[in-house]
């Protein structure tokens, strides 16, 4: 199973508005409402922010939003805030009764 | 507050075993999966594994299959992850994870914070 494709690095300015895309294929995200996001400061264990594609955990704030459309899911943050500078890994359950996870994207707040 | 603390650092030679611990706390610990993720230095995380500690049923991702053995203690609340012959290969970060409420399509909620695992000669 190949890892997800994410962009290396997304940056933006304090206030503006990110999106992290996340392309599969029909035998994960396409074929899937299992779409999960993680956030992962250096040093840090993965925390979750998006589940089910667009579902928040209780306690993430509502900034966070995902979708997904086709074989690519997408993680936007708005309002952007210095303290979302982190990784951010996409993860689909697949086909294979598996999950695979994306090789991540930095975000870089400027 | 749902915990999951994982055992400390390890530092082995090639060739040698190994089993790391993560034990919950704070929840029904035979209600959720639990699953094990490698991540090597500077990437991502890789999912390995899961253990329903309820009926001990596992699932492997063909990747990890035959190289780990993933097992329980319910009687401790703990889930392991064990190498019988550890490669320089092996050399990550591993984390366990508790999924959400449910099968084992869920996704990972609540990690533990992880245990280095070094193999060198």
């Amino acid at each position: 199973q190949s890892a997800l494709t994410q962009p290396a690095s997304v940056s933006g300015s304090p206030g503006q508005s990110i999106t992290i895309s996340c392309t599969g294929t029909s035998s994960d995200v396409g074929g899937y409402e299992y779409v999960s996001w993680y956030q992962q400061h250096p040093g840090k264990a993965p925390q979750l922010m998006i589940y089910d594609v667009s579902n928040r955990p209780s306690g993430v704030s509502d900034r966070f939003s995902g979708s997904k459309s086709g074989n690519t899911a997408s993680l936007a943050i708005s309002g952007l805030q210095a303290e979302d500078e982190a990784d951010y890994y996409c993860g689909s359950y697949t086909s294979t009764t598996t999950w695979v996870f994306g090789g991540g994207t930095k975000v870089t707040v400027l | 507050e749902v915990r999951l603390v994982q055992s400390g650092a390890e530092v082995k030679k090639p060739g040698d075993s190994l089993k790391i611990s993560c034990k919950g706390s704070g929840y029904s610990f035979t209600s959720h999966w639990i699953g094990w993720v490698r991540q090597m230095p500077g990437k991502g995380p890789e999912w390995m594994g899961i253990i329903y500690p309820g009926d001990s049923g596992t699932r492997y991702s063909p990747s990890f299959e035959g190289q780990v053995t993933i097992s329980d203690d319910k009687s401790i609340n703990t889930a392991y992850l064990q190498w019988s012959s550890l490669k320089a290969s092996d050399t990550a970060i591993y984390y366990c994870a508790r999924l959400l409420y449910g099968s084992g399509t869920r996704p990972m909620d609540v990690w533990g914070q992880g245990t280095t695992v070094t193999v060198s000669s």
